[in-house]
């Protein structure tokens, strides 16, 4: 399953609702999660199943979407949150999507 | 505390071979499936290789089907990725990764190996 997340590149405020979507080419069936990359650092898990939060991470952070559509939303940026965000599918083998960059205007 | 360290990446000519370790603590090794997880230069993430938490199964991308061997020692609390007939693409950073209980997340990271294939 193929994997295409948009935007690639996001600039955005600290405060700000941010929105980050992940298009897979068939039936997910819920089974995405997303990671978020710092510069230098090993992934970290942030949402696995569309929309259980992982322990320990803060709950400006949510998944949701179904089928082959699913959205991360930050819903107030913090500076910290500056990172790649990956989209990761494990419903038919193991697949990531290609990342969004936010950037901290 | 669940730690993850890997080892043994370097700078290594194609056609030859190279073996990762990443030895695990914090967690009882033997119950777990482990990955190798891949990320060429300002490039995205990309699954390697599976091995379930006995060793009995494992699994791998079509691209290194053949050439890659994962294995895992439960007396060491150590995984490894064999690598064979390197190609200048599979030069990337290395992630030894954890497979959270029964699902195929990965919820626990090492911090990465560099393997740079060159001549």
């Amino acid at each position: 399953i193929q994997l295409t997340q948009s935007p690639s590149l996001l600039s955005a405020s600290v405060g700000d609702r941010v929105t980050l979507s992940c298009k897979g080419s068939q039936n997910i069936n819920n089974y995405l999660a997303w990671y978020q990359q710092k510069l230098g650092e090993a992934p970290k898990l942030l949402i696995y199943k569309t929309n259980s939060l992982q322990t320990g991470i803060p709950s400006r952070f949510s998944g949701s979407g179904s089928g082959a559509d699913y959205t991360l939303t930050i819903s107030s940026l913090h500076s910290e949150d500056l990172a790649t965000y990956y989209c990761y599918q494990y419903y038919n083998g193991l697949s990531f999507g290609s990342g969004t960059k936010l950037e901290i205007k | 505390e669940v730690q993850l360290v890997e080892s043994g990446g370097g700078l290594v000519q194609p056609g030859r071979s190279l073996k990762l370790s990443c030895a695990a603590s914090g967690f009882a090794f033997s119950d777990y499936a482990m990955a190798w997880v891949r990320q060429a230069p300002k490039k995205g993430l990309e699954w390697v290789a599976t091995i379930v938490y006995d060793g009995g199964s494992t699994y791998y991308r079509d691209s290194v089907k053949g050439r890659f061997t994962i294995s895992r020692d439960h007396a060491k609390s150590t995984l490894y990725l064999q690598m064979d007939s390197l190609r200048s693409e599979d030069t990337a950073t290395y992630y030894c990764a954890r497979h959270s209980g029964a699902t195929r997340v990965f919820d626990y990271w090492g911090r990465g190996v560099m393997v740079t294939v060159s001549s």
